[in-house]
């Protein structure tokens, strides 16, 4: 399995432009979580989705924030309009029920956003 | 609502030198826990994790950590720091009531020096 697979890598726009992130779970993973790491706030959970359904947004931002998820093979977060404090690095990870006998969530490369 | 306390946010330390990061969660009930190393631009990688049964856990590349119930604790440890442990770590909980949830600490960047 090729892991979780997040595009772009980076993204750099101007404030006010419309922004998708992508993230591609690993196949059989039925929960997907999208995260946002800045240095003043650390990993911050936005959403997560358990087959395909939002479970938890009560970490989305703001009402620019949008995340949808219409298959079990991918995700999006949408920003828009955007704005210079959205620049952060965004990780997708993926799980199946956590227990003993799985590892956690495995996390995609993340993609940096820089909003200029 | 569960959450989960790094008091350490930055460790400098030599090569051979040992580390021990504290995490500490708020939650009465079952939890599984976990630490997770993000090396220089990378992303977050299972070191090890809890779930029942022994307390003491060990994980990949020489780390283990202790599940102290009575103190809401789960401390990382690594005997003999090397370089290449430089690294941002996280503890992260999954209570119970949570689901598949999992709460992360504000991060440790452990810096080792050659």
């Amino acid at each position: 399995d090729a892991g979780v697979i997040q595009s772009p890598r980076h993204e750099v726009t101007e404030m006010g432009q419309e922004v998708t992130l992508r993230c591609k779970p690993i196949s059989g993973h039925d929960y997907l979580f999208w995260y946002r790491q800045t240095m003043m706030r650390g990993l911050e959970l936005l959403i997560y989705f358990n087959n395909n359904v939002p479970i938890d947004d009560s970490g989305m931002p703001e009402d620019r924030f949008s995340a949808k998820m219409p298959n079990a093979s991918f995700s999006t977060l949408k920003i828009q309009p955007s704005e210079p404090r959205d620049s952060a690095v965004y990780f997708c990870a993926s799980t199946t029920l956590l227990t003993r006998a799985n590892y956690g969530y495995t996390f995609g490369s993340g993609t940096r956003l820089t909003v200029v | 609502a569960q959450s989960v306390s790094q008091h350490n946010h930055h460790v400098i330390l030599s090569e051979a030198a040992s580390l021990e990061l504290g995490c500490n969660y708020s939650y009465g009930g079952t939890v599984n826990l976990f630490w997770y190393v993000q090396y220089p631009g990378q992303h977050l990688q299972l070191l090890l994790k809890y779930f029942s049964g022994d307390p003491l856990v060990k994980g990949i590349k020489g780390f283990e950590a202790e599940f102290i119930k009575s103190k809401f604790s789960f401390n990382l440890r690594k005997p003999s720091v090397q370089w290449s442990d430089t690294a941002e770590y996280f503890c992260a909980v999954n209570a119970g009531a949570a689901g598949n949830k999992l709460t992360f600490g504000g991060g440790t960047r452990v810096l080792v020096k050659p």
